[in-house]
């Protein structure tokens, strides 16, 4: 069974700030992870992904998260928000399976 | 124009009463899920479809049905609106194993 915790519920930064979102998953064969972001009255839209492979994964909007087995994390990264970047940001683990299960999301707020 | 669309996208009805939210996709995908959304819970997976006639439960499926006659399509229906089944549903479709890509939601209330 495959399991995801979000750290955090809601995080705020300002405007050029390090954006750090952090994400644990539980997998019990070796995961697929997922960064979704959603903006305001939007569907979910893929930030980055790991499958297999290196281990630093970048993404769009300058986003990258790193994958630790030995942490059983899966954390993203941002060197400088930009207001832009407000949205609500969702990790999701896929498991020997097609389905995904998330987190429970986390809302970045950026402050100019 | 391609992609997965979601129909209606805001919907207002009474406990009760049926209701069928439709779902589209162009990419030939093979699987289809849906999923709810609502605050403290992140997304549910409600169902999903691996293809043409082939569905399965996910984590709450009571109160929702679905088919999927074709490919390009996986309606999801509440035989009987409650009030618990107010929420964001969105639709999402992949190739297998990889990234599933989202509709853009219906908002549902039940009153």
């Amino acid at each position: 069974a495959q399991s995801v915790t979000q750290l955090g519920s809601h995080v705020s930064v300002s405007e050029g700030a390090l954006v750090l979102l952090r994400c644990n998953y539980s997998s019990s064969v070796p995961p697929y992870l997922f960064w979704y972001v959603q903006y305001p009255n939007q569907g979910l839209q893929l930030l980055l992904k790991y499958t297999t492979g290196a281990t630093l994964v970048k993404g769009i909007n300058g986003f990258e998260a790193e994958f630790k087995k030995s942490e059983t994390s899966f954390h993203l990264t941002k060197p400088s928000a930009h207001m832009s970047d407000a949205a609500e940001y969702f990790c999701a683990v896929q498991g020997g399976s097609e389905k995904l299960v998330f987190g429970k999301g986390t809302k970045l707020t950026v402050n100019p | 124009d391609a992609g997965i669309t979601q129909s209606p996208r805001y919907k207002i009805t009474e406990t009760g009463r049926q209701v069928t939210l439709m779902c589209h996709q162009t990419w030939s995908h093979s699987y289809m899920f849906w999923y709810r959304q609502d605050l403290g819970h992140g997304l549910r997976l409600i169902y999903y479809s691996a293809a043409a006639d082939i569905t399965d439960k996910g984590e709450v499926p009571d109160g929702y049905v679905v088919s999927r006659s074709k490919t390009e399509n996986f309606p999801l229906t509440l035989e009987s609106a409650t009030r618990s089944q107010t929420s964001v549903y969105f639709c999402a479709s992949s190739a297998g194993q990889e990234t599933q890509y989202f509709g853009p939601g219906t908002r549902l209330l039940v009153l």
